[in-house]
């Protein structure tokens, strides 16, 4: 089945640096993906969309400049956190679509990467 | 503005009974409705998907139901076990390109 792998799983940084986070499809071509934030006890938000080789769309409230998406091929889009916050400390999972021959557009998950920020 | 409520935010069940969850959405028109299932620390599984001309959709132990007249869908797990024990999240979306919006999940605890 379609993979999706995250790196690093979880991260400690201090704050005022940056961190960065990977997602990869392991076994399909991502044309689209997603990072969504969750806090605990809450639903995951989503955070921006990327298309491969495009600029990202972000969701309203989410400052573009400060979570930088990349989505330079089909297989590889990273997140980085710049200049992280206690407050940004959170799970971010990212997601992707296989759009399959159905035109379903399934969306698979990764395992998610753990921040925390002191 | 559109909403996702799974109304019970936990549910506690006796091994062998059915578990029954809730998703009610207002102000949103899916065209597919999923299931995830969430451990700690780990991100979403998928587990079924719906459409919306669908009414129901069975997968082993899994039925969902879509009812977009009382914009709701049941989520049952039936001879419920332990290892079922995790967070299930509701999920929607329009069709095409589009992404994943979801509820904030139901913590379910079979207890034997």
């Amino acid at each position: 089945g379609a993979v999706v792998s995250q790196h690093p799983s979880w991260v400690i940084c201090k704050s005022g640096t940056s961190v960065k986070i990977e997602c990869r499809s392991l076994d399909f071509q991502a044309t689209t993906m997603f990072w969504y934030r969750q806090f605990p006890k809450q639903s995951l938000m989503l955070m921006a969309t990327s298309n491969e080789g495009s600029k990202a769309t972000y969701e309203q409230g989410v400052e573009k400049d400060k979570f930088l998406i990349n989505h330079a091929s089909l297989t590889l889009s990273t997140l980085t956190v710049t200049s992280a916050h206690p407050e940004d400390s959170s799970f971010y999972i990212c997601s992707a679509r296989d759009r399959t021959a159905s035109g379903s557009y399934e969306q698979y998950f990764g395992p998610g990467t753990r921040l925390t920020v002191t | 503005s559109q909403k996702i409520e799974q109304n019970s935010e936990a549910l506690n069940i006796q091994e062998g009974k059915t578990a029954t969850l809730t998703c009610n959405y207002t102000n949103y028109s899916p065209a597919y409705l999923q299931w995830y299932r969430q451990d700690p620390g780990r991100g979403p599984v998928f587990l079924l998907l719906i459409r919306e001309n669908e009414k129901e959709k069975r997968k082993e132990r899994l039925k969902v139901t879509f009812d977009t007249t009382l914009k709701q869908s049941l989520f049952h797990i039936t001879a419920s076990q332990p290892a079922d024990s995790a967070t299930y999240l509701c999920a929607l979306r329009n069709s095409g390109n589009t992404p994943l919006v979801f509820g904030k999940g139901t913590r379910l605890s079979v207890i034997a």
